[in-house]
């Protein structure tokens, strides 16, 4: 699986847009992008995936660039609750296997008051 | 329940000691994954279940750790002969298959190895 890129953390003030980049210039065409996000103390919480276009759904948004290489998990309104390691995962999908996740660092967002 | 479920929550052992691990997946995954997290660090892949295939074991980090999957559904992480870099929170998610989809995760079964 294509090796993924993030900043060690950013901030976001509260009722701002958050947005998380990362990097994935290795991509491949069969690998999509996924974004989970860990609060403190709890399990890893998947918030979406893309494969080429942009999504979109009731927690975020995902941009993905035209040619693939990075992504922007977008937070519309972030909230104090939002505070998490964001983990943007590049992985294989065929319909004959599957990978397990590769998580790597994140990025540690704090939403600030 | 309608989320996966892991028991015990926490665990705590003494050196040298074997350990199981539980993890019920959401009814009617066929995907199960084991990870583990060690205090301030990222998930570590240990193991998946797919259906009926062979479970992909690469990354089990000794041949201490097993797993198993009964009859599709629940699983247990055994641990034998404990070590105090055994401690972690050791997490399970479950999925619905192999394309494209959400893994959802456990709370996570937390093991302290004295």
């Amino acid at each position: 699986d294509a090796k993924t890129t993030q900043p060690t953390s950013m901030d976001c003030a509260e009722g701002r847009a958050a947005n998380l980049p990362c990097n994935h210039s290795t991509i491949s065409g069969n690998e999509y992008v996924y974004w989970y996000r860990q609060i403190h103390s709890q399990g890893p919480q998947y918030i979406i995936h893309g494969l080429k276009n942009n999504e979109t759904n009731e927690m975020a948004s995902l941009i993905i660039t035209e040619d693939r290489k990075s992504s922007t998990l977008i937070l519309p309104h972030a909230t104090l609750r939002d505070t998490a390691v964001y983990y943007c995962i590049v992985r294989f999908i065929s319909s004959g296997s599957a990978r397990q996740l590769t998580f790597g660092s994140g990025t540690q967002l704090t939403v600030l008051p | 329940g309608a989320g996966v479920s892991q028991s015990p929550s926490n665990k705590v052992t003494e050196k040298g000691k074997d350990v199981e691990l539980r993890c019920d997946p959401i009814s009617g995954h066929t995907a199960l994954y084991w990870y583990r997290q060690s205090l301030g660090q990222g998930l570590e892949f240990l193991i998946y279940f797919q259906g009926n295939s062979a479970p992909d074991k690469s990354g089990l980090p000794s041949d201490r750790f097993s797993a198993e999957r009964t009859g599709g559904s629940v699983s247990t992480l055994t641990i034998q002969r404990t070590q105090q870099e055994d401690s972690a929170v050791y997490l399970c998610a479950s999925s619905l298959g192999v394309m494209p989809g959400e893994l959802f995760f456990g709370e996570g079964s937390r093991l302290t190895v004295l």
